[in-house]
């Protein structure tokens, strides 16, 4: 079945430092490609998404592109702020006949920026 | 412009009542989703509702059972609870072939 897998957290970064959060999937078809964000106590919010091989997102400095040869849409952001504390959650959708589908999930990883 | 709105925002009940949990989507938006989030977990898909028919189901038991409204509003309820049921229920709403966009989520806690 379709799953996506991102790297166990917690992540401790200083402030201005390099971001990586991997994330890969398994799935049928062509799937499009998320990353949500989850602050604490609230929801989950759009981060950024791609739709198809080779497309890079991009939202608030941070970036990720579908590669379809390696299955993998890691995130990335040049220089994280404190106020980045999070977790960041990879997902995929796949579309039946053009119908809204489900998203699956990664299990999250907690990002902790100090100054 | 509203985005998704639930209510309530937390909510203690006790094992074997039923708990109902309600959802009103982004302006716009036809299709709603329920989703269960577990402490330290990703959200599980539940069900889906579009023009008022459960469209999709995730791995839940009946006891999970939703209703989508003509405005397309939607409630979640949930029978015969489990201490296992304690979890963040999130709503997503979206239009076709459209990101879903999610509420901050109803905090459900099971004594």
């Amino acid at each position: 079945g379709n799953s996506v897998t991102q790297m166990e957290g917690p992540v401790t970064l200083s402030e201005e430092a390099f971001l990586t959060i991997n994330c890969t999937y398994t799935a049928t078809g062509y799937p499009s490609l998320f990353w949500y964000v989850q602050y604490p106590g609230e929801g989950l919010q759009l981060l950024l998404k791609a739709t198809k091989a080779d497309d890079k997102g991009s939202n608030k400095g941070f970036e990720a592109t579908y590669r379809k040869e390696t299955t993998s849409f890691h995130l990335e952001k040049g220089s994280v702020q404190v106020s980045d504390s999070a977790v960041y959650f990879c997902a995929l959708i796949t579309w039946r006949g053009g119908a809204t589908n489900k998203l699956i999930f990664g299990t999250g990883t907690l990002l902790a920026v100090q100054p | 412009d509203a985005g998704v709105t639930q209510s309530p925002t937390h909510l203690i009940k006790t094992r074997g009542q039923q708990v109902t949990l309600r959802c009103s989507p982004k302006s716009g938006h036809d299709t709603v989703s329920w989703y269960q989030q577990a402490l330290g977990q990703g959200p599980q898909f539940i069900f889906q509702y579009y023009e008022e028919e459960e469209r999709q189901r995730g791995n839940f038991p009946d006891r999970f059972s939703g209703h989508q409204f003509p405005n397309y509003s939607s409630e979640l309820n949930v029978n015969a609870l489990l201490l296992g049921d304690s979890a963040l229920y999130l709503c997503a709403s979206s239009l076709m072939n459209q990101p879903q966009h999610f509420g901050d989520g109803t905090r459900l806690s099971i004594l």
